[in-house]
């Protein structure tokens, strides 16, 4: 298992602020991803975290929009810059974690609740 | 078509019943499946994982996959009101990545 610690867990920023949101894991993960869960909807995947490389971004997202650092196996950071209210969502971090039964086993952050005034 | 699909509900059952969550997926090649159970307010957390074809039990939940219809279903028996939340269907596919798929989720409510 894998525990994650989120934070912030929740924000109220303005329109054209940024924020960062940290995830730090109790071991060591090869990937980390990041998703956003809109009001009533469903996970979307952000963008996948890799330790030494740049982050693999998922159809509608960019790196100028959505930065990702993963400066080491246990820690990375999504920032959402130049918000407007459109990215008012929860933003969570997740890690996987293979071997055993239940491969590729997704666990979760406690999601950071953002809202953009 | 969206890659993973559930009826969005709200399915209620009463206490005591079994309740039926369905999924269907988009990608043939798919082979990682995996239910998850949301609380509100809460991050997702996973409940049971299936690989083959068949039916999968774990306690009072049982999953059942047919790669043929592309289809995905979670059983839980003697609902209990703890059970409800919403409940997401999940899928690896096929495209030579590690990233999960979610479907929008079906919401249960289980009434005492």
């Amino acid at each position: 298992s894998a525990v994650i610690s989120q934070k912030p867990s929740r924000d109220i920023c303005q329109r054209g602020t940024s924020l960062t949101i940290q995830c730090q894991v109790d071991s060591q993960v090869t990937m980390m991803f990041w998703y956003r869960q809109q009001p009533g909807q469903s996970l979307t995947l952000i963008a996948t975290a890799n330790q030494g490389s740049e982050a693999t971004y998922e159809s509608g997202f960019v790196i100028d929009k959505f930065p990702i650092s993963r400066p080491n196996l246990t820690f990375s950071t999504l920032t959402v810059s130049n918000m407007s209210p459109e990215d008012s969502s929860i933003y969570l971090c997740s890690v996987e974690v293979a071997g055993g039964a239940t491969n590729e086993k997704l666990f979760f952050g406690s999601g950071t609740q953002l809202s953009v005034l | 078509q969206k890659e993973v699909e559930q009826n969005s509900g709200p399915l209620s059952v009463p206490e005591g019943a079994i309740a039926s969550l369905n999924c269907t997926y988009s990608d043939r090649g798919s082979q990682s499946f995996f239910w998850y159970r949301q609380y509100s307010g809460k991050s997702p957390e996973l409940i049971m994982s299936i690989y083959s074809n068949g039916d999968k039990e774990d306690g009072r939940f049982t999953a059942q996959l047919n790669k043929a219809s592309q289809y995905v279903s979670l059983l839980i028996r003697d609902s209990q009101p703890s059970d409800s939340a919403t409940y997401l269907c999940a899928v690896i596919p096929n495209t030579g990545g590690f990233k999960t798929i979610f479907g929008a989720g079906t919401r249960l409510f289980v009434k005492a």
